[in-house]
């Protein structure tokens, strides 16, 4: 299995643009979490989905983060607009049901200058 | 809130020696913990984790304690080696309500110096 893709691996944008992040999770995992990675904070879990369907999206900063999973293989994370503060590394990662641990992507770095 | 703490965000120690970091928790609700390493641009990879009934977990030069009395974890990792050197993240999660999801502490960055 070639384990939780994400794309891109890097993001450059301008402050108010749009920015969207992709996951790809392992098959047969029906848990995709979407997590943002910052110094202050750590890990911070945004949003998860089971059968992709969202659970809880408490974590989701303001309304201008909002997340998708249109079918079991394919997850969206978009910002817009976006701006400096957004600047992190977000993580994508599923497991499948019943296992208490994940397994995550490689990350998308994000800047927004 | 932080309902997982990492205080120490870098260990330095030399190769050969034993690593000790540390991660303590405020939700009793928590019962099952696990480690994670963090390579950079790399995303985290599941170490070990352990079960809140018990209190020792043990693989190969990993080993994490719990106490579950001081809501307080430990990795200890002997004898630590270069390769080790990496980010470490805990993570606890609970059997009800938030079950599915892990909450992460902020990490402490180990160097593992010859």
């Amino acid at each position: 299995d070639a384990g939780v893709i994400q794309s891109p691996r890097h993001e450059v944008t301008e402050m108010g643009q749009e920015v969207t992040l992709r996951c790809k999770p392992i098959s047969g995992h029906d848990y995709l979490f979407w997590y943002r990675q910052t110094m202050m904070r750590g890990l911070e879990l945004l949003i998860y989905f089971n059968n992709n369907v969202p659970i809880d999206d408490s974590g989701m900063p303001e309304d201008r983060f909002s997340a998708k999973m249109p079918n079991a293989s394919f997850s969206t994370l978009k910002i817009q607009p976006s701006e400096p503060r957004d600047s992190a590394v977000y993580f994508c990662a599923s497991r499948p049901g019943g296992a208490r641990g994940y397994t995550f992507g490689s990350g998308t770095r994000l800047t927004v200058v | 809130d932080q309902q997982v703490k990492q205080n120490s965000p870098s260990l330095s120690v030399q190769e050969g020696r034993i690593s000790i970091l540390n991660c303590d928790y405020t939700n009793s609700m928590f019962d099952y913990f696990l480690w994670y390493k963090k390579y950079p641009a790399e995303g985290p990879t599941f170490l070990i984790s352990i079960s809140s009934i018990k209190d020792k977990n043990e693989d190969g030069r990993f080993t994490v304690f719990l106490n579950k009395s001081a809501k307080h974890l430990s990795l200890h990792i002997v004898p630590s080696q270069p390769g080790d050197s990496a980010v470490y993240f805990c993570a606890a999660s609970g059997s009800t309500g938030g079950g599915n999801k892990l909450t992460f502490g902020t990490g402490t960055q180990l160097k593992v110096e010859l």
